[in-house]
């Protein structure tokens, strides 16, 4: 069982929004940034986010986070069946003392 | 462009040895953290450790601390993991990753090498 709660699985249809929803504890996303991933079947995960709410220059504007207590989301618009990923939260746990990873979402573009 | 190539597709079994690599390019080897994320089949992501190569300082996740070991070769820009006695349960795809410190985000990720301990 992850540290960080992730949906298991998520879907709407193509040109919609889907929220991706991370739920952790203060010594985790209420005290550290997070990091959102995308790993496309049979391949290496990518980054999507960094820094809560940062993205790298290649990734689309489609992609947006963002952070509430011990909450975080992915909010993804305009969806392309090539969206069709896991997609995975992680934070540093001050508790822990190590990186942690939610149990990944499964997105399906319907 | 940063670009990490790994080792080819390990086949061992329990209680043998095993050494995996990653060998990158395209940045300063010696100023960035490099690490190692596992994944179990059909599971999520793990965390497993991180050494920076200038100075060989190390961070292992504490529920793998003992069980793996984390190493470079700074004049092949080469970062190791490796294994002294493999368990069934060491089956994985390993990632090797930069690891961004102090955020703590990995934005640059290898093919992995997939791992088979039977």
């Amino acid at each position: 069982q992850s540290v960080l709660t992730q949906p298991p699985s998520v879907s709407a249809a193509p040109g919609q929004k889907v929220t991706i929803s991370c739920s952790g504890r203060t010594a985790n996303i209420g005290n550290n940034y997070i990091s959102w991933y995308q790993q496309l079947p049979g391949t290496a995960p990518k980054l999507l986010i960094f820094d809560t709410k940062k993205r790298p220059s290649e990734i689309p504007d489609r992609f947006s986070g963002s952070k509430s207590g011990t909450s975080a989301t992915l909010d993804i618009t305009g969806l392309q069946t090539g969206d069709e990923a896991d997609y995975y939260c992680a934070s540093w746990d001050s508790s822990l003392r190590a990186v942690i990873f939610g149990g990944g979402t499964q997105l399906t573009v319907l | 462009e940063v670009h990490l190539v790994q080792s080819g597709a390990q086949v061992r079994k329990p209680g043998e040895s095993l050494n995996i690599s990653c060998q990158s390019s395209g940045y300063r080897f010696t100023s960035a953290w490099i690490g190692w994320v596992r994944q179990m089949p059909g599971k999520g992501l793990e965390w497993m450790a991180r050494i920076y190569p200038g100075d060989s300082a190390t961070a292992y996740n504490p529920s793998l601390e003992g069980q793996i070991a984390i190493s470079t070769d700074k004049s092949i820009n080469t970062a190791y993991l490796q294994w002294t006695s493999l368990k069934a349960s060491d089956t994985a795809i390993y990632y090797c990753v930069i690891h961004r410190v102090p955020s703590e985000y990995f934005d640059s990720w290898g093919p992995g090498t997939r791992v088979t301990v039977s």
